[in-house]
């Protein structure tokens, strides 16, 4: 069965560049959830969408900024990283309301 | 905002022993989510409760909305079930609401 695809899976990045984030949720999936994971950290809400609208937001920094396109993929922007932005991302798809299928997530390091 | 808390944060069991982790969160929720996440960073779905109890093969996952509370048992435990379980609050289109996780190890 097709799976939440995250691309890329590693980033390295120096401090204050930017960075985007791919996410291609399971197909016939109309919500996508972005989620910041810091070293030894519980997940963090960012950014969700239904049907390529922003739904919901969490604590997601003025530097970033996401959104959902016509075929529902999701694009999370990053820019003038700083290091403590280094964490593991994950995108999580799912039918609204439905139990939510998580990605592999793309680890980003801020040099 | 839902606060999620979870007992306890630490599990070491030995084989086989039954296991059981709690989450008590603190406003009505329209879900409640039960992950695993494995040493790799991976999250898996487990369970979403709004009511009553589930089961998957040596899971059971049950929740109580009166007393905003759930459970996650495992029988039989076994090396392999050794991850980070969280316990997530959230429905709709809104983000979850992450517990702090309890990571547990199973010995042979």
């Amino acid at each position: 069965a097709a799976g939440v695809i995250q691309s890329p899976r590693h980033l390295i990045k120096e401090k204050r560049e930017t960075a985007t984030l791919k996410c291609y949720p399971i197909p016939r999936h109309d919500t996508v959830y972005w989620y910041q994971q810091g070293p030894g950290q519980d997940p963090q809400f960012l950014i969700s969408f239904y049907e390529k609208m922003q739904s919901d937001k969490g604590s997601i920094p003025d530097r970033f900024s996401a959104q959902q396109f016509s075929d529902y993929h999701s694009e999370l922007n990053m820019s003038s990283l700083e290091l403590g932005d280094s964490a593991l991302y994950f995108c999580a798809s799912s039918l609204v309301g439905s139990e939510q299928f998580f990605g592999p997530g793309t680890r980003l390091t801020v040099l | 905002k839902n606060e999620v808390e979870q007992s306890p944060q630490n599990l070491t069991a030995q084989e086989g022993e039954f296991i059981t982790i709690n989450c008590s969160y603190s406003v009505g929720i329209s879900a409640l989510h039960w992950l695993q996440q494995h040493p790799g960073g991976g999250i898996v779905s487990l369970f979403m409760l709004s009511s009553g109890k589930k089961k998957h093969g040596r899971l059971i996952a049950t929740i109580n909305i009166q007393e905003k509370h759930s459970s996650l048992h495992i029988t039989a435990s076994h090396p392999r079930d050794s991850a980070v379980y969280i316990c997530a609050s959230g429905g709709g289109a809104d983000g979850l609401t992450f517990g702090k996780g309890t990571h547990l190890i199973i010995q042979p």
